[in-house]
């Protein structure tokens, strides 16, 4: 079974700070992908980042950043000088070799100015 | 705008009654998903097409709950007789199959739309 567990369940930081939301995820599977999705007050899932299971390098695009561990199942994603903007809710998800994407509970991020 | 496209995006109805949402995908996407977002909650997994075939569907997907895609391109998700339960936000995605799928640079992103959300009195 495909499971993605999101254990904060909100977070509040200040404008500036840096944040890390948690994503572990459970699947028989050796290879899978893992995504995150970030859904703003509009509603929209945008799409962040894709990452394999075979790489295990981690990302950094602008002020957002990737930390994909095998070995503990994680894929924490952490933003660095925080903005009111970034303010959303943030979804993990997994993909296995099938077609269907399991996401997480979310974790709802407010920047506080 | 060629974004996914949903609609309606607001439908309030009684119980009991049939709604029906549209999804129009981004034009050269063959695969396409059906999700359902209750509040709090992450988008759980309905029912998954590739090009005019349901090749997937979820156990959420009661005998009231029917989705088509005819040509392969927009896709219809049907709910009979509903009931207050169904309340929730339905959304739809879109992805293209890579040549290499899984391993091709672009395996299957998901593209959303903005949902249709549902209330039912």
């Amino acid at each position: 079974a495909q499971k993605v567990t999101q254990a904060q369940t909100e977070i509040s930081v200040v404008e500036k700070e840096d944040v890390t939301l948690d994503c572990v995820y459970e699947t028989r599977d050796t290879t899978y992908y893992l995504f995150w999705y970030k859904q703003p007050p509009s509603g929209e899932l945008v799409f962040l980042i894709r990452r394999n299971s075979f790489d295990e390098q981690n990302e950094i695009s602008g002020r957002y950043s990737w930390n994909f561990q095998k070995s503990t199942s994680s894929f924490n994603f952490t933003i660095t000088a925080s903005q009111v903007v970034d303010s959303a809710v943030y979804f993990c998800a997994l993909r296995n070799y099938g077609q269907n994407f399991v996401f997480g509970p979310g974790t709802r991020l407010s920047v506080l100015p | 705008d060629t974004g996914v496209s949903q609609n309606p995006r607001h439908k309030i109805t009684k119980r009991g009654q049939n709604v029906t949402f549209r999804c129009d995908p981004i034009s050269e996407h063959n695969r396409l998903y059906w999700y359902r977002q209750t509040l709090g909650q992450g988008p759980e997994f309905l029912t998954y097409f590739q090009n005019e075939a349901q090749l997937e569907k979820s156990r959420l997907l009661s005998d009231r709950f029917s989705a088509e895609r005819p040509k392969g391109s927009f896709s219809t998700l049907e709910i009979q007789r509903t009931e207050q339960g169904d309340s929730a936000m339905y959304l739809c995605a879109s992805s293209r199959k890579g040549n290499r799928d899984f391993l091709s640079i672009r395996p299957g992103e998901l593209f959303f739309g903005e949902g249709s959300r549902l209330t039912v009195l």
